[in-house]
């Protein structure tokens, strides 16, 4: 079964940093492009960022340009978000994802990052 | 990046069949085949429903279905179950490599 377990999240003050982890099993993950993927509370998906199967070739939504940086390493079939300079409006439960073939499938069960003072 | 555009809510009885739209640009549904589905339900993950515009992954009911006219993307539901009821989402691939969701649409089953 293909199955990814964030972690990470947590309650974070304005300008702190945090970093987030994804563990995959069940499928080859050296072969996945992955994101991330956010939803505030009550709202809509957002896509955050996504990282090709070699970590050489990544992508980020302009909210987070500069700010947020992802990387993997495919030797522990884990995927991270660093995020720095965290604000309210990051507030979210963050997914990974994985993303090849044009669509995000599977997903993980998410983790809920906090900013606040 | 802005969203794409969906209807907030849409509604049907049980066996009803219900479309919700998806609305975007020439740099995102008119470039290319590339539109997905998701369904959540509260607190949990987002599910493929539709990729590809029209293709549904293994174990999905073919009571759902895509379509894509220009800029605008569509799903399906026929034979409404209460089961159905949930969030559905919409997204694209764009022209600047970037992928752009819908706001999402809450369907009610009456």
């Amino acid at each position: 079964e293909m199955q990814l377990v964030e972690s990470g999240g947590g309650l974070v003050q304005p300008g702190g940093s945090l970093r987030l982890s994804c563990a995959a099993s069940g499928f080859i993950f050296r072969n996945y492009w992955m994101s991330w993927v956010r939803q505030a509370p009550g709202k809509g998906l957002e896509w955050v960022a996504n990282i090709n199967q070699y970590g050489s070739d990544e992508h980020y939504v302009d909210s987070v340009k500069g700010r947020f940086t992802i990387s993997r390493d495919n030797a522990k079939n884990s995927l991270y978000l660093q995020m720095n300079s965290l604000r309210a409006e990051d507030t979210a439960v963050y997914y990974c994802a994985g993303n090849s073939d044009f669509r995000f499938d599977p997903w993980g069960q998410g983790t809920l990052v906090t900013v606040s003072s | 990046q802005s969203a794409l555009t969906q209807p907030a809510s849409v509604s049907g009885s049980p066996g009803q069949s219900i479309t919700i739209s998806c609305s975007g640009t020439s740099s995102d549904i008119g470039a290319y085949n590339y539109v997905c589905w998701y369904q959540q339900h509260p607190g949990q993950a987002p599910k493929l429903m539709i990729y590809d515009v029209n293709n549904r992954p293994s174990g999905v009911s073919n009571r759902f279905s895509g379509s894509k006219s220009g800029n605008t993307a569509s799903l399906t539901i026929s034979g409404l179950q209460a089961d159905d009821e949930a969030d559905y989402y919409c997204t694209s691939f764009t022209r600047s490599a970037l992928w752009v969701f819908g706001g999402g649409t809450k369907l009610t089953v009456l």
